[in-house]
């Protein structure tokens, strides 16, 4: 059926480094995507989010990338910080109707000192 | 604190026992929405409500469960006859319907734990 996944479930960066996290998504339908930051033992927190007819958009620190030819989205941070550790879910609305989300499976990033 | 509110944060309960969640929404915030996400997994969809009206259920949601929002601010979400398999997190969000804005912004979550 229609998923998102990510490529890694893992990444370990240096504190400083830009980190990159990428994510695959199967609904051509989508038009609606959103980064999610999860710390151990909290909910979701919203990191970004960006629609269809945009390819690119920029935050404090963050910046999503979306390209529609291959499907494919990705959450940019800028010098990462030991407070960006947690798991990073890429999210798309389904059916096009801008309520439900699929989440995809997450991608634990750990910032090393 | 004028984010998302869930009560309790854990639960712990034996099988076969019946238990509710509650969920506070942002105020202003005419949606809402229940997921459900086990360890390792993103959160999955269940059922979502826009003011009292409950438009969606997910499949995953079996007849054991009910939501209701009755006056279109807090909702429940019940579990009846519970099994081990309910054991997750069951996270709450609210998003408003207002222009192009319709992030959705998640509770701290409500640990199930079933015995």
């Amino acid at each position: 059926g229609e998923s998102v996944g990510l490529h890694l479930p893992t990444l370990s960066v240096q504190e400083g480094d830009n980190s990159i996290i990428n994510c695959a998504y199967s609904n051509s339908a989508s038009d609606y995507f959103i980064w999610y930051k999860q710390e151990s033992g909290k909910g979701p927190q919203f990191i970004i989010d960006i629609r269809s007819n945009m390819d690119k958009r920029q935050g404090q620190r963050v910046t999503v990338l979306l390209n529609k030819t291959v499907k494919h989205l990705s959450l940019q941070i800028a010098a990462t910080q030991p407070g960006d550790s947690a798991v990073y879910f890429c999210a798309e609305n389904s059916g096009g109707s801008n309520y439900k989300l699929t989440f995809g499976k997450g991608t634990l990033l750990t910032v090393n000192p | 604190d004028t984010g998302v509110s869930q009560n309790p944060r854990h639960k712990i309960t034996k099988r076969g026992q019946n238990v509710t969640f509650r969920c506070d929404p942002i105020s202003e915030h005419n949606r809402l929405y229940w997921y459900r996400q086990t360890l390792g997994q993103g959160p999955e969809f269940l059922t979502y409500f826009q003011n009292e009206a409950q438009l969606e259920k997910s499949r995953l949601l079996s007849d054991r469960f009910s939501a209701e929002r009755p006056k279109g601010s807090f909702s429940t979400l019940e579990i009846q006859r519970t099994e081990q398999g309910d054991s997750a997190m069951y996270l709450c969000a609210s998003s408003s319907s207002d222009g192009l804005s319709s992030e959705q912004y998640f509770g701290p979550g409500t640990r199930l734990t079933v015995t």
